[in-house]
Order: C-alpha cells, then sequence, then structure tokens
C-alpha cells in the first residue's frame, strides 16, 4: 500500500516568508501528486496536480515539484500571506488511477 | 456547474440508527469515492465506483453499503451507526484525461454517533 508523509506537521512562519512543505511516497509508479488546501470545517480544495510525466506545476505564488525516483514531493509557497494560513494535503494514486492516499497534512500558520 | 455536492452537512445518530449520505456530482466524472476524515488518521478511502453500476471496497469499507445507479449519484449508506463511525465524509469524483486523475472533493457531512 502506497504510504505518503508529509513533514514537517506544523509550521509558523512570519508574513512575506518564502516557504517549502514536503511530501514524501513509498510507491513510484503513480499517476498523479495532488496538493490540496483545507481551511477548518471545509472541505479540499485543489490547488495542483502533477502527473507522473511532468517535473513541476505553477499557479501564482504555488509551485509543485516531482521527484518519482526519490519519492518526494514539495510545495513552494513564494511571499506567504496570513490567507495562506490552512492545512495542506498532499495525495497520490497509484495502483489505480482514481483513489487517493493522503498524507496527513501539514498545519500551517502565517502570522502577520 | 454545482460540481459535487453533498447532502446533509450535519448529522447526529443514535447508535443502532441507519441513514444515507448523500452524494452528486454534474461534471459526467466516471469515479466516485467515499473517503473518511479523521484527526491524526488523514483521509481514508471507504468505497469508489469506476462507473454506474461498479463499486468496489477501499481501505475502511466495514459498516458501509454503496451503489451506483447512475453517473451522477453515489450514495453511502450506513447501515447500523457505531460510535466509532463519527467522521467528516468526502465525496469526490474523478475524470480521465490522458494520464491525469485530477479528483474534485464535496464540502463534506460532519456526522456524529452517540
Amino acid at each position: 500500500k502506497q504510504e505518503v508523509t508529509q513533514i514537517p506537521a506544523a509550521l509558523s512562519v512570519p508574513e512575506g516568508e518564502n516557504l517549502v512543505l514536503n511530501c514524501s511516497f513509498t510507491d513510484s509508479a503513480i499517476y498523479n501528486l495532488q496538493w490540496f488546501r483545507q481551511d477548518p470545517g471545509k472541505g479540499l480544495t485543489s490547488l495542483l496536480l502533477i502527473q507522473s510525466s511532468q517535473r513541476e506545476q505553477t499557479s501564482g505564488r504555488l509551485n509543485a515539484s516531482l521527484d518519482k525516483s526519490s519519492g518526494r514531493s514539495t510545495l513552494y509557497i513564494a511571499a506567504s500571506q496570513p490567507g495562506d494560513s490552512a492545512t495542506y494535503l498532499c495525495a497520490s494514486n497509484s495502483n489505480s488511477g482514481y483513489a487517493l492516499n493522503f498524507g496527513k497534512g501539514t498545519s500551517l500558520l502565517v502570522t502577520p | 456547474n454545482a460540481g459535487v455536492t453533498q447532502t446533509p452537512k450535519f448529522q447526529v445518530l443514535k447508535t443502532g440508527q441507519s441513514m444515507t449520505l448523500q452524494c452528486a456530482q454534474d461534471m459526467n466524472h466516471e469515479y466516485m469515492s467515499w473517503y473518511r476524515q479523521d484527526p491524526g488518521m488523514g483521509l481514508r478511502l471507504i468505497h469508489y465506483s469506476v462507473g454506474a453500476g461498479i463499486t468496489d471496497q477501499g481501505e475502511v469499507p466495514n459498516g458501509y453499503n454503496v451503489s451506483r445507479s447512475t453517473t451522477e449519484d453515489f450514495p453511502l449508506r450506513l447501515l447500523s451507526a457505531a460510535p466509532s463511525q463519527t467522521s467528516v465524509y468526502f465525496c469526490a469524483s474523478s475524470y480521465s484525461q490522458g494520464a491525469s486523475y485530477e479528483q474534485y472533493f464535496g464540502p463534506g457531512t460532519r456526522l456524529t454517533v452517540t
């Protein structure tokens, strides 16, 4: 079974800092790696999806990279803002294209 | 385009009661799935469907039933609720576009079993 690990579990940074969230997975035979944002008490919002043939994806201040050989993905957030405070989840689908294996998330707090 | 919708948003059940959590999507996605989210456990797959009439078990299927009679709907039935089923339930749908299976999630149902 694919195991997905996210480090750190929690992170607090001052506004304006650039930061990196880490995700590792045990099975390199993945279809996608998808990053989500979850606000307290809310659902999951998809941020970025990286297909197995891609190395990175960018959306605004977010950049996600994928290194299948090392089983790692990173989510880079540039110039963090208090509104970025949320839990960030990574998930991969490997042995089937439609079922995701989730990490437990990184809880991010950006302080003004 | 409403995306993935779930009802109800909140529900309280007594042990032994049964109920159905509703999930619908209007994106004509072939794949639908149910996850539960528990503190410290992350999201875990309960059941999934690859199309109308086809369902299969995920990681934690015990105590739950599903059926998929239409592309749009994928209800989750709790047969006899137990306190261990207190959780937040998310429905998701996805489609295959080449090698991409981007998943879209509903807003969730918060279930408490007393």
